[in-house]
Order: C-alpha cells, then sequence, then structure tokens
C-alpha cells in the first residue's frame, strides 16, 4: 500500500540548515509527484516544494532562496533542504504524493515536528 | 498568490445536524479545490478533490460543491468521528491552503 514517512533532526539551531527526508512506499517517484507541506503548533497549512515524476520542481515563493527539493528514485527517498533557519520555521513538516490524476494531495505522511532553537 | 478565505474558523453542531463550510478564493480557480480533515495529532487526509469529486472510501455524508471562486464543503448527518478541523485547498495555481474551520460536537 501506498506510504510515505518523514524522518529529520527533531531540533535545529537558528540560522543552521534542516535536512528531512520522505521516504516512500508502495509506489514510484517516478511515476508521481511528492510535495512537502508544513504546519505550526496550532496553525494551517503551507505548502513548500515538490518535485515530480519527470523530476522538476517547484517551490514556494516566499520560501524559494532558502530551499531545495531533491530525490534519490534508487531509495524512493525525497530531500528537502532549508537554510537560514529562524523560530517561525518551527513546525510539523509533511509530505503528501500528488495522484496522476491532479495536483491535490492524496497520501500524506504522519509528519516531524522539527523545533528551531538554541 | 492566490488566497483562500475559509469561513467559519470554528463551528459547533450537534450530532445528526448538516454543516456546511466555506472558501473563497481570490480569484477563479476553476474547480481547482481540494478539502481536507485532520484530526488532532494526525495528518490531513483528503476528502473531496475538483471541488466535487469524493476521494475513495470517504463517507458519502461528505460531498463539495462550487464554482469559480466560492466552494463550500457539506456533511450530512454529523458523527462523532466526523470531530476534526477541515482544510480547503486552491491547486489551479500553485497551492494555497484556507485558514482551516475546527469543528467540534455542541
Amino acid at each position: 500500500q501506498v506510504q510515505l514517512k518523514e524522518s529529520g533532526p527533531g531540533l535545529v539551531q537558528p540560522s543552521r540548515t534542516l535536512s528531512l527526508t520522505c521516504t516512500v512506499s508502495g509506489f514510484s517517484l517516478t511515476s508521481y509527484g511528492v510535495n512537502w507541506v508544513r504546519q505550526p503548533p496550532g496553525k494551517g497549512l503551507e505548502w513548500i516544494a515538490a518535485i515530480w515524476s519527470g523530476g522538476s520542481t517547484d517551490y514556494n515563493s516566499a520560501l524559494k532562496s532558502r530551499l531545495s527539493i531533491s530525490r534519490d528514485t534508487s531509495k524512493s527517498q525525497v530531500l528537502l533542504k532549508m537554510n537560514s533557519l529562524q523560530t517561525e520555521d518551527t513546525a510539523m513538516y509533511f509530505c503528501a504524493r500528488s495522484p496522476l490524476t491532479g495536483d491535490y494531495f492524496d497520501y500524506w505522511g504522519q509528519g516531524v515536528m522539527v523545533t528551531v532553537s538554541s | 498568490d492566490i488566497q483562500m478565505t475559509q469561513s467559519p474558523a470554528s463551528l459547533s453542531a450537534s450530532l445528526g445536524e448538516t454543516v456546511t463550510i466555506e472558501c473563497r478564493a481570490s480569484e477563479d480557480i476553476y474547480n481547482g479545490l481540494a478539502w481536507y480533515q485532520q484530526k488532532p495529532g494526525k495528518s490531513p487526509q483528503l476528502l473531496i478533490y475538483n471541488a466535487n469529486s469524493l476521494h475513495t472510501g470517504v463517507p458519502s455524508r461528505f460531498s463539495g460543491s462550487g464554482s469559480g471562486t466560492q466552494y463550500s464543503l457539506k456533511i450530512n448527518s454529523l458523527q462523532s468521528e466526523d470531530v476534526a478541523s477541515y482544510f480547503c485547498q486552491q491547486y489551479y495555481d500553485y497551492w494555497t491552503f484556507g485558514g482551516g474551520t475546527k469543528l467540534e460536537l455542541k
């Protein structure tokens, strides 16, 4: 069955770089797109970035200068890097799949909590 | 960027009641609209896509409607398991979410 699982450091110091991994199973990264979405505690959802089946990428314009998304198809992993972290980047980070039929998100991972603090 | 305005921000309803949540886009999104349900401590789950298509496995008491800039999610015969937050999302031009609606039991 389709599964996505996020992993990451949990705690990151301000100004440092965050590296997150989304490991997928039950589908191929060469056939489906994968997105990153974040949610600060008690707040709403914000789309961050996407990588598509052909390898092309899209970024949230407000965060673009700080982001890099890539993938390792041999490991079924999507990687997100965000630099210059600030306390306002504290959030739950989710990865989510886009289906073949549209750009919505049909399956989500459980999320990984990232706290930015010294 | 397309802005999504969702209302109400919170809602209290009784079991068996019909509930409606609204979402307004800042410009026409041509039915590129999805609805998600998020229970506390869990990830969002897709309910509706393309404004009115029910995702696999979602109970038929959930329905979506609308066009242009105005969309709504309706829950018929509210059940206890429907207590959650609900978010709309436009995917016509990149991706933005509404602010969410927290649904509680009265």
